[in-house]
């Protein structure tokens, strides 16, 4: 079956760097592409970056550009989120999801999703 | 502050109907760009309900219904149950911010 399984729950101290990965299965990594959001506690999801895994090509939130990096290893159907210079606003379970598109709509959603993984910036 | 607007809370009991309303702009829901629907349990991640405004992925009860107009959406849950009781949040694609755009979320209440 599809999964996306992300990495461990990470403390931080503010200014430092986190990166959290997105090791897919069950589906070719390449003909989909995947988003990273993220959701500070009580909150709705916020969208960060897109990544297309074929390209390598991503779109970022105008909001974190500069200070957010996604990349993506083919060999391992893995994504990586990249954030710098944290701060304690940056403290969020942070999630990748599948991008699936719909033909009869001609629209996408986001169908699976990762477990999340808690980043908690505190000094 | 999100970008689509959600009421923080809805309640009904057992068997009820509740609606849950999304409301856009013409950059986004009026661009018109889809209208997609997530569950949140607690402490998981969200699921997909309902994409492309009305439609819903296999496995999702027939309870669960979307529609949209003009620049707001809703999510209207019938026969309320005692599992329904999660966060709601609407999702579209926003033109002037390019990227994607979520509401606040929506808390379902079953009395």
């Amino acid at each position: 079956q599809v999964q996306l399984v992300q990495s461990g729950a990470e403390v931080k101290k503010p200014g430092a760097s986190v990166r959290v990965s997105c090791k897919t299965s069950g589906y070719s990594f390449s003909d989909y592409s995947l988003l990273w959001v993220r959701q500070a506690p009580g909150q709705g999801p916020e969208w960060m970056a897109s990544i297309n895994p074929n390209t390598g090509g991503v779109n970022y939130a105008q909001k974190f550009q500069g200070r957010v990096t996604v990349t993506r290893d083919t060999s391992i159907s893995t994504s990586y989120l990249e954030l710098s210079s944290l701060r304690s606003g940056d403290t969020a379970v942070y999630y990748c999801a599948r991008i699936l598109f719909y033909f009869e709509t001609g629209g996408d959603a986001f169908d699976v999703w990762g477990q999340g993984t808690m980043v908690t910036v505190s000094s | 502050q999100a970008v689509l607007t959600q009421p923080p809370s809805v309640s009904g009991a057992p068997g009820q109907t509740v609606t849950l309303s999304c409301t856009g702009n013409r950059s986004n829901i009026g661009a018109p760009y889809d209208v997609n629907w997530y569950q949140q349990l607690p402490g998981t991640a969200p699921k997909l309900l309902i994409y492309g405004n009305t439609n819903r992925p296999s496995g999702v009860p027939d309870r669960m219904s979307g529609s949209k107009s003009d620049t707001s959406a809703s999510l209207a849950i019938t026969g309320l149950q005692a599992e329904d009781e999660a966060d709601y949040y609407c999702q579209s694609y926003d033109s002037s911010l390019s990227g994607y755009v979520f509401g606040g979320g929506t808390k379902v209440f079953v009395l």
